[in-house]
């Protein structure tokens, strides 16, 4: 079975720009998240869909960081402008419903100079 | 926000050593997970706990879900060099919006000299 799939792996921009990522989650599987995780830290959810509709997204900057789940598989996170502090791994997990235990992807690691 | 404390932060173990780590919340929690994270990857799901008091094994890690729901700890047994990496204990808490939703604790980074 495939896993989640993430895309870029690296990314490299300068302040203000703007920067977008891409995950493919396991196939049939509805719950989609997308954390942040700062270097020496654990991971912290940004946002969290089930299907296409967002279940929380309490801990989203939503004043520069967008995500959406269209058709309900594939998820884009975008942030615009970038600062400095967005420099992180930014990391998208999967599971079967909201109860299941989540698969992470490989992760993108996103630097801001 | 519920808050996990993860101890230690690193350790530095000779090979076939044991190993042991905790979290400790101030919320509890419904389930409590642990994770191993290596270098440019992801976490990888090791143990899932969902019941007060228990203990599972998976190999040479075995870990227990605290009687209070407020904490967990893993072990590691017989250590071996492919262990190296940093562990992460979370927990996830029911109900309302935040279903699903998991916290992370800050990670135990842990090195194996052959």
């Amino acid at each position: 079975e495939a896993g989640v799939a993430q895309s870029p792996r690296y990314k490299i921009i300068e302040k203000r720009q703007s920067v977008a990522f891409w995950c493919n989650p396991i196939s049939g599987h509805a719950t989609l998240y997308w954390y942040q995780q700062i270097l020496g830290q654990g991971p912290k959810l940004l946002i969290q869909f089930q299907n296409n509709g967002v279940v929380d997204d309490s801990q989203l900057p939503k004043d520069r960081f967008s995500a959406e789940r269209l058709k309900g598989v594939d998820s884009t996170l975008k942030i615009q402008p970038a600062k400095l502090e967005d420099s992180a791994v930014y990391l998208c997990a999967s599971s079967f419903g909201t109860s299941s235990e989540q698969y992470f992807g490989p992760g993108t690691r996103l630097t801001v100079t | 926000g519920q808050q996990l404390n993860q101890s230690p932060q690193s350790m530095f173990i000779q090979e076939g050593e044991d190993v042991s780590m905790n979290c400790t919340s101030s919320s509890i929690f419904n389930t409590w997970l642990w994770y191993k994270q290596d270098p440019g990857e992801g976490p990888v799901l090791l143990i899932a706990l969902y019941k007060a008091g228990e203990l599972t094994s998976n190999g040479r890690l075995t870990a227990q879900f605290g009687i209070t729901r407020k904490d967990s700890f893993l072990n590691i047994s017989a250590s071996i060099p492919s262990d190296v990496g940093i562990y992460f204990c979370a927990g996830r808490s029911g109900g309302g919006t935040s279903y699903g939703k998991l916290t992370f604790g800050q990670g135990t980074i842990l090195t194996v000299h052959p």
